[in-house]
């Protein structure tokens, strides 16, 4: 079974530029998840989808952060613009529903802003 | 809110010895699950055990158990015979057990232990 797929893999912008990550889920798995991980310290959950529906996105900064999964199989996450504080690794984890436990993760990219 | 603290930044454990990671945590939920997940320097978070709430007995997988004190909450990783490949970071995770809302089965992360197994 392929596992999680995210590209980059490392990512080195300027800030006040856009970035953007792609993730695809193991096939099947309905919830998708979007992690931020700064160095030093776990993963905080950014973003949940359901198929193509967002389920919890209260910790994501709307302002400069979006993200989509349009057809409820690859997702996108979008920075623009990119501060330096958001200097971090993106996490992208699937789960086979919203309540399995085990989420299996992507090996994530690393963004360094500038 | 839910909370994990792992007081220990970092853990040296000498081959085929067994180490116990700490992990305590916090919430006004009843019902929570407690994980616990190992992040290699290649980056990918890999799942190693789970714990729920109302489990009565501890949780094990192969040489990773672990030792579930509701009381005093705590949820620590023991690894039994520690292996060169064991070196890594070790995050302890939480969720509610009940979905009440969005961000409910959410995962809280504490901020890691670096486990390095000395040959």
């Amino acid at each position: 079974e392929a596992g999680v797929a995210q590209s980059p893999r490392y990512k080195i912008i300027e800030k006040r530029q856009s970035v953007a990550f792609w993730c695809n889920p193991i096939s099947g798995h309905a919830t998708l998840y979007w992690y931020q991980q700064i160095l030093g310290q776990g993963p905080k959950l950014l973003i949940q989808f359901q198929n193509n529906g967002v389920v919890d996105d209260s910790q994501l900064p709307k302002d400069r952060f979006s993200a989509e999964r349009l057809k409820g199989v690859d997702s996108t996450l979008k920075i623009q613009p990119a501060k330096l504080e958001d200097s971090a690794v993106y996490l992208c984890a699937s789960s086979f529903t919203s309540d399995s436990y085990e989420q299996y993760f992507g090996p994530g990219t690393r963004l360094t802003v500038t | 809110a839910q909370k994990i603290t792992q007081t220990q930044p970092g853990m040296f454990v000498q081959e085929k010895e067994a180490v116990t990671l700490d992990c305590t945590y916090d919430t006004s939920d009843q019902s929570y699950g407690l994980f616990w997940y190992k992040q290699p320097s290649s980056g990918e978070m890999i799942f190693l055990i789970y714990q729920g709430s109302y489990d009565e007995q501890n949780a094990t997988e192969g040489r990773y158990s672990l030792n579930f004190q509701k009381a005093r909450k705590s949820a620590n990783l023991v690894i039994s015979a520690s292996q060169l490949g064991d070196s890594a970071m070790y995050f302890c995770a939480m969720r509610g057990g009940a979905y009440s809302g969005a961000g409910s089965y959410q995962l809280t992360f504490g901020k890691g232990t670096k486990l390095s197994v000395i040959p």
